[in-house]
């Protein structure tokens, strides 16, 4: 399978606990994003990489949530303390990208880590 | 900031109807994307518009991007149950590489 591929595909935790999720590509693509989705709502983007550099976060991921992506292949969302409100499914997705502006690449989720915090 | 609104946010139709949702942008898109999540499942690309007056079809699909690349629509003839699911547009954020989604149209259908 070369699609994107998340694990764990669910995480129970209790509330003040730290969590990590890890995220892997598909192979060629460089550039990869971390959404956040709620029931009802569509993904809301958190973070976004380009090989290993982070190019970008969103206001939405505070100081608690933390992501890498150290060899510019798989990445890692880490959340400490977790609040009750972190509770939802945290999407992967990734992309070839393209210089051309306009040309914007599909992008390409995994199958998602939902996280319940108790 | 950017937002992306998706109308209806629900919609029930017999099997054999047409169905259609809306997406409409509170700034111009360089292009627009849409998506299919089945339920349960992850975001699935379906298609991608680029140019102002856009329409694109993909057997019972049909997508378009307005004029003023502002608003956006899908319209599937004659549904059958494999497209249940909840259909979302989204759009690029200024130069960056990020999609801001709408809500999603969640499809279910009468057989």
């Amino acid at each position: 399978d070369t699609g994107v591929s998340q694990d764990p595909r669910h995480k129970i935790t209790k509330r003040g606990q730290n969590v990590t999720f890890r995220c892997d590509p598909i192979s060629e693509h460089n550039r990869l994003y971390w959404y956040r989705q709620t029931l009802g709502q569509g993904p809301e983007f958190l973070t976004y990489f380009q090989n290993e550099a982070q190019l970008e976060k969103s206001r939405l991921l505070s100081d608690r949530f933390s992501a890498e992506r150290p060899k510019g292949s798989f990445s890692t969302l880490e959340i400490q303390r977790t609040e009750q409100g972190d509770s939802a499914m945290y999407l992967c997705a990734s992309s070839a990208g393209t210089p051309i502006a306009a040309q914007y690449n599909e992008q390409f989720f995994g199958p998602g880590t939902r996280l319940t915090v108790l | 900031g950017q937002q992306v609104m998706q109308i209806p946010q629900y919609q029930h139709v017999q099997e054999g109807e047409d169905f259609t949702t809306y997406c409409n942008s509170s700034t111009t898109l360089s292009n627009i994307q849409w998506y299919k999540q089945r339920p349960g499942g992850h975001p699935v690309f379906l298609i991608q518009l680029v140019k102002s007056g856009e329409v694109k079809k993909q057997k019972r699909l049909t997508f378009q991007f307005g004029e003023a690349k502002k608003n956006s629509s899908l319209h599937i003839t004659a549904t059958q149950t494999t497209d249940v699911g909840t259909y979302f547009c989204a759009g690029p954020r200024g130069g960056a590489q990020k999609l801001v989604f709408g809500q999603g149209t969640r499809l279910t259908i009468n057989p």
